[in-house]
């Protein structure tokens, strides 16, 4: 079985400074790990993936995201919020399952608010 | 490319009436999936399908049915709607293998309200 933890369900931080949203996961499998982030009213967007190469893996918007196998954690960082940061993030992960079908998993989001 | 579409944006139906939500993609992905999204729960896999004429259940099948008579349609059926499936409903394509290819494309989203 696999599971996601988004630690935080609501991140507040100010304009300028670093974001951090945490995330656990567990799997049986060598995972792949992704965060998507949603805005309001929106569909999902793919923010960065780690697909067993690099461990720090960058995205798009300045976010970046390190791999810990040894802290089962997929952290998703930057080193400065903008306002336009302000949505929904998801952590996802993907393993094969005891039937050989590979599955997603998401984690139940963390919403950041970013102040002026 | 139009990527992945959704229609209707938003429904509203009262209880036990029944509709279908359509989802194409014009990526040629194997893969695709219908997902629905309730505060604080994030997204549960309802049914995919990993081809033409194969479709399996995911997390929360019950009262869903699903088709796939091509690569570019996936239909979601509601049989007779219930308040519980008041909900986003999303559908997500992929190509379909492991690494790069379990990126998963996104609709926009149904918002669909059951009185």
């Amino acid at each position: 079985a696999q599971s996601v933890t988004q630690l935080d369900s609501h991140v507040s931080v100010s304009e300028g400074t670093p974001v951090l949203l945490r995330c656990n996961y567990s799997s049986s499998y060598s995972p792949s790990l992704f965060w998507y982030v949603q805005h309001p009213n929106k569909g999902l967007q793919l923010l960065l993936k780690y697909t067993s190469a690099a461990t720090l893996v960058k995205g798009i918007n300045g976010f970046e995201a390190e791999f810990k196998k040894s802290e089962t954690s997929f952290h998703l960082t930057k080193p400065s919020a903008h306002m336009s940061d302000a949505a929904e993030y998801f952590c996802v992960v993907s393993s094969r399952m005891d039937t050989g079908r590979r599955a997603l998993t998401f984690g139940s989001g963390t919403r950041l608010q970013v102040q002026p | 490319n139009a990527g992945v579409t959704q229609t209707p944006k938003f429904q509203v139906l009262k209880t036990g009436q029944s509709m279908t939500l359509q989802c194409a993609q014009d990526m040629n992905h194997e893969y695709m999936s219908w997902y629905r999204q309730d505060p604080g729960m994030g997204l549960r896999l309802i049914h995919y399908s990993v081809g033409a004429g194969i479709t399996d259940q995911g997390e929360v099948p019950n009262g869903y049915n699903v088709s796939r008579s091509t690569t570019e349609d996936f239909p979601l059926r509601l049989l007779s709607a219930a308040p519980s499936q008041t909900s986003v409903y999303f559908c997500a394509s992929s190509l379909g293998g492991t690494g790069d290819q379990e990126t998963q494309y996104f609709g926009p989203g149904t918002r669909l309200l059951v009185l």
